[in-house]
């Protein structure tokens, strides 16, 4: 079974608006990272939020992360054509396990 | 800086054969893995290794095969290919494991028929 479970499945915004995902997972962890998978290709990392960090911000991303409630926000503000992906989040209780995913389209 | 290097990225098997799906990486990292990733199924992990030497299971070991002799190696063999073994295989490595960034191949796509 999986570890982390993103929410929405899928979503379609405009290019300009603001993306939010959420992840939940079920057990503790040391840290939660997120990653983008493009089309055909390998994952990438984006963030990585420990379990002591509440909020983490990398360019035009803010990972929150709720350890009392189990779950964590990926926003992508200013949404682009080129953050047309699939978005992971991935949590380490003792192997890193990944969600299904959101699959987020960004209409230009 | 190459990264993480699969070989071969495509790959079509008839049921019964064997095949080995390689993966390199020239990071110098401790901590290799790998993982299947089927449609609406997110990423499962197959088989990982915390250095030369060591392997350990993953969520869905069975029908696999893996081995660390060096660093940078970290091959995954499949003994007897099944239809459900149909999947895009990443092999993924990190600095030290769970608690740092991995650094993904590109992927090898096998069907088996």
């Amino acid at each position: 079974s999986q570890q982390g479970e993103e929410d929405p499945q899928a979503l379609s915004i405009q290019e300009g608006e603001n993306a939010t995902m959420n992840c939940s997972y079920k057990t503790s962890i040391n840290n939660l990272q997120w990653y983008r998978q493009n089309s055909g290709r390998g994952l990438v990392h984006l963030i990585l939020i420990r379990s002591n960090e509440r909020e983490k911000h990398s360019g035009r991303l803010r990972v929150t992360l709720d350890t009392s409630k189990k779950s964590s926000s990926l926003l992508i503000t200013a949404s682009r054509a080129a953050d047309t992906a699939s978005y992971f989040c991935a949590t380490d209780a003792f192997k890193l396990i990944f969600g299904s995913g959101t699959r987020l389209l960004v209409r230009p | 800086n190459a990264g993480v290097t699969q070989t071969p990225k495509f790959q079509v098997l008839k049921t019964g054969q064997s095949m080995t799906l390689q993966c390199a990486q020239d990071m110098n990292h401790e901590y290799m893995s790998w993982y299947r990733q089927d449609p609406g199924m997110g990423l499962r992990l197959i088989h990982y290794s915390v250095g030369a030497g060591i392997t350990d299971q993953g969520e869905v070991p069975n029908g696999y095969n893996v081995s660390r002799s060096t660093t940078e190696d970290f091959p995954l063999r499949l003994l007897s290919a099944a239809p459900s073994q149909t999947s895009v295989y990443f092999c993924a490595s990190s600095p030290t494991g769970f608690n740092s960034p991995l650094h993904f191949g590109n992927g090898t796509r096998l069907t088996v028929t």
